[in-house]
């Protein structure tokens, strides 16, 4: 089975711009989760989409969006760019989201923002 | 916020030896899972402890947990360079099913010797 796939794995923004990211889950999972790492505040969660809905989201603004797919294929959007949004975004899935599944991450996008 | 906090922040062994790395948390959890990160990649999934189990291996990693004190240890034996890499624990929140939400600690930077 294909692994965990993310695109693009490098990007380079300017401040105020918008950037848009995608993830495509293994094969039959339905589960995608995002999160953001940075060296400061190290791995944090975004949000978990589930079946086209999110379904849990961490505390970060509303400039971070994200959507999925019927195929589970899922996108997160982050506007108005700022320095600080420079970091490695991994996405992880997992067959339902249950605490009992395990999380398989891509090889993460590193976005930096100048 | 965190939930795990790895101990210690970074480790420096010879090949051959063991490594071992603690992780303690802060609310009551389903699982606990460790995960690996070599150089700003994606993280590896190695091994899943349920929180009524109290030790797990998987060839060379034995995993412990004890609820009671909130904590957990990684042992990795017999080390070899290619273990070099950071290591993270991740909990999943005690609510619901869901496991959307993994909070990880900021993780051990393990590295080996030849």
């Amino acid at each position: 089975k294909a692994g965990v796939t993310q695109t693009p794995r490098y990007l380079i923004k300017t401040r105020g711009q918008q950037v848009t990211l995608s993830c495509s889950p293994i094969s039959g999972h339905r589960s995608v989760s995002w999160y953001q790492q940075t060296p400061g505040q190290g791995l944090q969660f975004l949000f978990e989409y589930f079946s086209e809905t999110q379904r849990n989201k961490g505390n970060f603004p509303g400039r971070f969006s994200g959507r999925q797919f019927s195929n589970s294929r899922s996108e997160m959007n982050v506007s108005t760019l700022e320095l600080g949004d420079s970091a490695l975004y991994l996405c992880a899935s997992s067959l339902a989201g249950l605490t009992s599944d395990t999380q398989y991450f891509g090889p993460g996008t590193r976005l930096t923002v100048l | 916020s965190q939930q795990g906090e790895e101990d210690p922040q970074a480790l420096s062994i010879q090949e051959g030896e063991n490594a071992t790395m603690n992780c303690s948390y802060k609310t009551s959890i389903n699982n606990l899972q460790w995960y690996r990160q070599n150089s700003g990649r994606g993280l590896v999934h190695l091994i899943l402890i349920r929180s009524n189990e109290r030790e797990k291996h998987s060839g060379r990693l034995r995993v412990t947990l004890d609820t009671s004190k909130k904590s957990s240890s990684l042992l990795i034996t017999a080390s070899r360079a290619a273990d070099t890499a950071s290591y993270f624990c991740a909990t999943d929140m005690n609510y619901g099913g869901s496991q959307g939400n993994l909070i990880f600690g900021k993780g051990t930077k393990l590295s080996v010797k030849p």
